[in-house]
């Protein structure tokens, strides 16, 4: 079973720096997709980036980015320039490349940019 | 508007009391699930559907039921409601496999 691990409960970051969450996963598949949510106080459940983890380069989205060590399992989300409006919760999620399951998910970092 | 819509966002009830959560898109998705969200637990699936009339059990699936009758909707029922139901509850949907879920804006659950 694939699990997805999420170890920092609570972040926070001054306006306009840049902050790092960690994610790190298990799985014995060779190909597979990472993502990362964000929930703001709204309970949306918003896209922020996706990884294709047969490609080696890191995905990027503006002020969104990842750091992507398949050997390592490891898939975190740097944010850089921080805004107010980033304070949410961040979840990262794994899915299978081929499969029927959908997504497993971390237990989530909340994080909190401060003005 | 593509969209994923659920009803209601929020229910107050009572154990025993069976309630449907319902859920419809419009992106004419073959994928819907349904996930519970639970502080320091993170999002977990209970069911999905990979079609009409194809249901199968996500990882919590214990006191639900769903239906995949149309594409387009996939109910979530709570038979005999208990408070260890109580949480946010999500649909999401997506089109083919290993693309992003759509998700729905959230149903908040409370049993007495």
């Amino acid at each position: 079973a694939q699990t997805v691990t999420q170890s920092q409960p609570e972040m926070s970051v001054q306006e306009a720096e840049t902050v790092t969450l960690s994610c790190t996963y298990d799985t014995s598949e060779n190909n597979y997709y990472l993502f990362w949510y964000k929930q703001p106080r709204s309970r949306q459940m918003i896209l922020v980036i996706r990884q294709e983890a047969y490609k080696q380069q890191n995905a990027t989205e503006n002020r969104f980015s990842v750091n992507f060590q398949k050997a390592a399992k490891s898939f975190s989300l740097k944010i850089s320039d921080s805004q107010l409006g980033d304070t949410a919760m961040y979840f990262c999620a794994f899915m299978k490349h081929e499969g029927s399951r959908d997504l497993f998910f971390g237990t989530g970092t909340r994080l909190t940019v401060i003005p | 508007e593509a969209q994923v819509t659920q009803n209601p966002r929020y229910l107050i009830t009572v154990t025993g009391k069976k309630l449907t959560v319902t859920c419809s898109q419009n992106m004419n998705h073959e994928y819907m699930s349904w996930y519970r969200q639970d502080p320091g637990l993170g999002l977990r699936q209970i069911y999905y559907s990979m079609n009409v009339e194809v249901t199968d059990k996500g990882d919590v699936p214990e006191g639900y039921k769903v239906s995949r009758k149309e594409k387009r909707n996939f109910p979530l029922i709570l038979e005999s409601p208990s408070p260890n139901q109580t949480s946010l509850y999500f649909c999401a949907s997506r089109t083919g496999l290993n693309q992003p879920q759509h998700f729905g804006d959230g149903t908040r659950l409370s049993i007495l």
